[in-house]
């Protein structure tokens, strides 16, 4: 069946680089997304990649997609305090329904 | 531009009272809507979504249910809930259409419901 799985905490120091990772199984899911979650708020679409990309780039955002492992990271350059909050992994195969894993949980030491 | 309108924030209701949450969007023609929630620790639970005025498909068997009146207005309601009804819902919507099946889902604030 389809799932998503992914780390559920990352701790970094400001300024460094962060990677969070994530696996999906849906070999036929043609988009996969990264959302962000600030405490209280709902999910916000932070970048997403189409399956026949290996890598996006969107200022200190990068995706890179292995699709042969089904492997996704998002890579955040110069993390910032602003950027603690919980990311979602998540892939769309078509249809209705978008599967998420459970969240990474990122924490940024001042 | 779009924007999706989601309320209450938090609601704290007792076992057994009844639920209705309402979800709005502005700025797009028959979007997409969803509702899912969010348990703490775990990912998003798709509970149902609407293509359409008056079409609701469910994904799993609970004690919810979900209407849309209009175009744009999705609720999400219960006649009696349970402590298990618990939990953050989040109201989403994506644009309609076979040429945009992959479009990405676009979320509201969520409310925090707490059953005593």
């Amino acid at each position: 069946g389809e799932d998503v799985e992914q780390s559920l905490f990352l701790s970094v120091r400001e300024g460094d680089s962060s990677v969070i990772n994530c696996t999906y199984t849906d070999s036929s899911s043609t988009y996969l997304y990264w959302y962000k979650q600030e405490p209280g708020a709902g999910l916000q679409l932070l970048t997403y990649i189409f399956s026949n990309m290996d890598m996006k780039q969107d200022q200190r955002l990068t995706v890179l997609l292995n699709k042969k492992d089904k492997h996704l990271s998002l890579r955040i350059a110069d993390t910032q305090t602003g950027d603690s909050a919980i990311y979602f992994c998540a892939e769309r195969a078509g249809g209705f329904k978008t599967i998420f894993g459970a969240g990474t949980r990122l924490f940024v030491k001042a | 531009s779009q924007t999706i309108h989601q309320w209450p924030a938090t609601l704290v209701q007792p076992v057994g009272s009844p639920l209705s949450l309402e979800c709005t969007v502005e700025g797009t023609s028959n979007p997409n809507l969803y509702w899912y929630r969010q348990a703490a620790g775990r990912g998003l639970q798709l509970l149902f979504y609407s293509v359409g005025i008056g079409q609701i498909s469910s994904e799993v068997p609970q004690n919810l249910s979900a209407s849309r009146p209009q175009d744009r207005q999705f609720i999400l309601s219960s006649k009696k809930l349970l402590l298990s009804d618990s939990g953050f819902y989040l109201c989403a919507w994506s644009v309609a259409g076979a040429r945009h099946s992959n479009s990405p889902l676009h979320f509201g604030n969520g409310t925090r419901l707490t059953v005593t």
